[in-house]
């Protein structure tokens, strides 16, 4: 295993635009973590999953944002009608347990 | 408000200094993690602690619990050593979720 991959790696969509972000963690990791980045900040936490099971969302995670993990395994982050505001990196971790989180290359969206 | 402030914001040092990043934070905490950032987005984590004191290679981190206080240290530093260094830390109230709250990061440049 090659650690936390994230595809694609970059977005440039026009605002209104669903888009959608595909993690895959670590394969023995039951925890997959989603964080955004905007420029020349840290990462902010927007939701987290235990196996498949979504157990916390920030209020960062308006309405506009969805995310699963069907089986446990990848996961995907969609974003209805973009806005402006949204353009960000956007990174998804792993861990086992509340052991070290491992992060993925991030996809940096663009909306325009 | 549970915070993470880093300084400082930005650093420049010359081939061989000693470096250090601090970081506090307001509440108690489970653990705090030490992640470097280079250009393009990607995450590693270098240091996960709740106590006392790690060393890997030339990096050093130290925690005091009492003081709420952590310090990244760098020996020898090397102009491949410039990125972004992030304190972030999984609140101690926060019962399993273990999402991190990030600082906004330092920006380290070492100079040949």
């Amino acid at each position: 295993d090659t650690g936390v991959s994230q595809n694609p790696r970059h977005k440039i969509t026009k605002r209104g635009q669903n888009v959608t972000f595909r993690c895959d963690p670590i394969s023995e990791h039951n925890r997959l973590y989603w964080y955004r980045q905007t420029l020349g900040q840290g990462p902010e936490f927007l939701t987290y999953f235990q196996n498949e099971a979504q157990l916390e969302k920030s209020r960062l995670l308006s309405d506009r944002f969805s995310a699963e993990r069907p089986k446990g395994s990848f996961s995907t982050l969609e974003i209805q009608r973009t806005e402006q505001g949204d353009s960000a990196m956007y990174l998804c971790a792993s861990s086992f347990l509340a052991d070290t989180q491992y992060f993925g290359p991030g996809t940096r969206l663009t909306v325009l | 408000k549970n915070e993470v402030e880093q300084s400082p914001q930005n650093l420049t040092a010359q081939e061989g200094e000693f470096i250090t990043i601090n970081c506090s934070y307001s509440v108690g905490i489970s653990a705090l993690h030490w992640l470097q950032q280079h250009p393009g987005g990607g995450i590693v984590s270098l240091f996960m602690l709740s106590s006392g004191k790690k060393k890997h290679g030339r990096l050093i981190a130290t925690i005091n619990i009492q003081e709420k206080h952590s310090s990244l240290h760098i020996t020898a530093s090397h102009p491949r050593d410039s990125a972004v260094y992030i304190c972030a830390v999984g609140w101690a109230y926060s019962g399993s979720a273990r999402q991190l709250t990030f600082g906004s990061g330092t920006q380290l440049t070492v100079l040949p």
